[in-house]
């Protein structure tokens, strides 16, 4: 059954602690992403990697870092330097660096208290 | 990347046709429009994309016209399952897929 999933679907944390969320895809796909959505808002890109071992920096990057070692996964940690870290954050993966039909996990909402 | 408006809301009733106006006035001539749709704590889920004229699958039809400055995605005999936020984005195949640029979108809301 392929797919992208992410976990935990719940996350709570105290502040000033890092934070790591997880996504795998089982879909082939060679780019990778991560959105963050705030409530009533549309979805901001984090972070982007088009292929392993390469990763850019998207829109509201800072406070956030993230690793490519295998196609399949595309872990992202929330550091203590986010300053509003509370969200619910998105995973998506697509076959290719151009490709407009992007595949999204069922999210993490991350609580900061 | 081309910035997109649409409407915050839109109410309609079960059984009817209803379209959604995106406006894209900026659009590059590589860029492509893509319809994506999200139910409350999910994540957004592909519903269509097309360059030009017309495209048809079996969830939607997606009109362009020849300006292509605006399109409008039509949902025909939407039930109340099809109550989400719908986004219109842009952007090119050579480059625009890597930053997808979400906006608020349109909150559809169907009722009985």
């Amino acid at each position: 059954d392929g797919g992208i999933t992410q976990s935990p679907k719940y996350l709570f944390r105290k502040e000033g602690q890092n934070v790591t969320l997880s996504c795998e895809q089982n879909l082939n796909h060679d780019a990778m992403y991560w959105y963050r959505q705030d409530p009533g808002q549309g979805l901001r890109l984090i972070y982007y990697s088009q292929i392993v071992n390469d990763f850019q920096k998207g829109d509201i990057a800072e406070g956030y870092s993230v690793s490519r070692e295998k196609k399949e996964s595309f872990p992202l940690t929330v550091t203590s330097a986010q300053k509003n870290p509370t969200a619910f954050y998105l995973c998506a993966s697509a076959r290719s660096v151009g490709s407009n039909e992007q595949y999204f996990g069922p999210g993490t909402r991350l609580t900061v208290t | 990347l081309a910035k997109t408006t649409q409407p915050i809301s839109m109410d309609s009733y079960e059984g009817q046709e209803v379209n959604i106006t995106c406006s894209h006035n900026n659009i590059a001539t590589n860029d492509y429009i893509t319809w994506y749709q999200q139910f409350p704590s999910q994540g957004p889920r592909f519903i269509i994309q097309g360059y030009k004229t017309k495209v048809t699958n079996e969830v939607a039809s997606l009109f362009i016209p020849a300006d292509r400055k605006s399109s409008t995605l039509s949902l025909p005999r939407v039930s109340l399952s099809d109550t989400a936020v719908y986004y219109c984005l842009v952007g090119g195949a050579t480059g625009g897929g890597n930053k997808l640029t979400f906006g608020t979108g349109t909150q559809l809301k169907v009722e009985l």
